[in-house]
């Protein structure tokens, strides 16, 4: 399973735009970028997810580069809430796919008032 | 309304007891996946199965067993070969993403936090 690479944590003040790195460089042709984030002592909650083209939705924005060995989760305005872990996920699609999700120690985002 | 459901939430256990933790889900979904946490550490999987009748061991599948005798449920056996089963657990379910279906995602249960006293 490809590997992926977040920094351990990020501070952001509440209301500004936040960017969340990625490194995926082994990354192959059938695995899509997935993020969840995870409240403390709850589940993970699914975010977003993108395979080449940058992606919006009601949560978050998706940005991925052209040669798609990194990613950036935007967040485009910080709350209180959005205070968690942001997990950077490579799942793969295919014949071979079981769906797995394979977690790495993610990014804790703390927003500051 | 449709969605993943462990139990319990908080959970004790003696050591060298066996220990069953409960998963169902309604949102008709073939995978379900059982992960591990320990403290600021990220998940790590131990079981998952993509249809009834069978699975398959994760990362770290030693002292722990599953069954899956229908497609809502997924249960998890903490053996006593475990050797340290203090952590939170949480269960997973999706549709299995096969070539041109479109891949969605997981859906987490809240988690049981168990703890052997």
């Amino acid at each position: 399973d490809a590997k992926t690479t977040q920094p351990n944590s990020m501070e952001s003040n509440e209301e500004e735009p936040v960017h969340l790195p990625c490194n995926h460089s082994t990354i192959s042709g059938t695995d899509y970028i997935h993020w969840y984030r995870q409240l403390p002592s709850q589940g993970p909650e699914y975010v977003i997810h993108g395979l080449t083209s940058n992606v919006n939705n009601r949560m978050a924005s998706l940005a991925i580069a052209e040669d798609r060995k990194s990613s950036t989760l935007i967040l485009h305005r910080a709350t209180l809430r959005d205070a968690a872990v942001y997990y950077c996920i490579l799942r793969v699609q295919g014949s071979s796919n079981t769906g797995k999700l394979i977690f790495g120690q993610g990014t804790t985002l703390q927003v500051k008032p | 309304d449709g969605g993943i459901t462990q139990s319990p939430k908080y959970l004790f256990r003696k050591e060298g007891q066996n220990v069953t933790l409960s998963c169902e889900q309604n949102l008709n979904h073939d995978a379900m996946y059982w992960y591990r946490q320990d403290p600021g550490q990220g998940l790590r999987l131990i079981y998952y199965s993509q249809i009834v009748n069978d699975f398959q061991k994760g990362d770290i599948a030693e002292g722990y067993s599953v069954s899956r005798e229908k497609k809502e449920s997924f249960p998890l056996t903490v053996t006593s070969a475990q050797k340290n089963p203090t952590a939170f657990y949480l269960c997973a379910s999706s549709i299995l993403g096969r070539t041109g279906l479109r891949i969605t995602e997981a859906f987490f249960g809240q988690g049981t936090r168990l703890t052997v006293v």
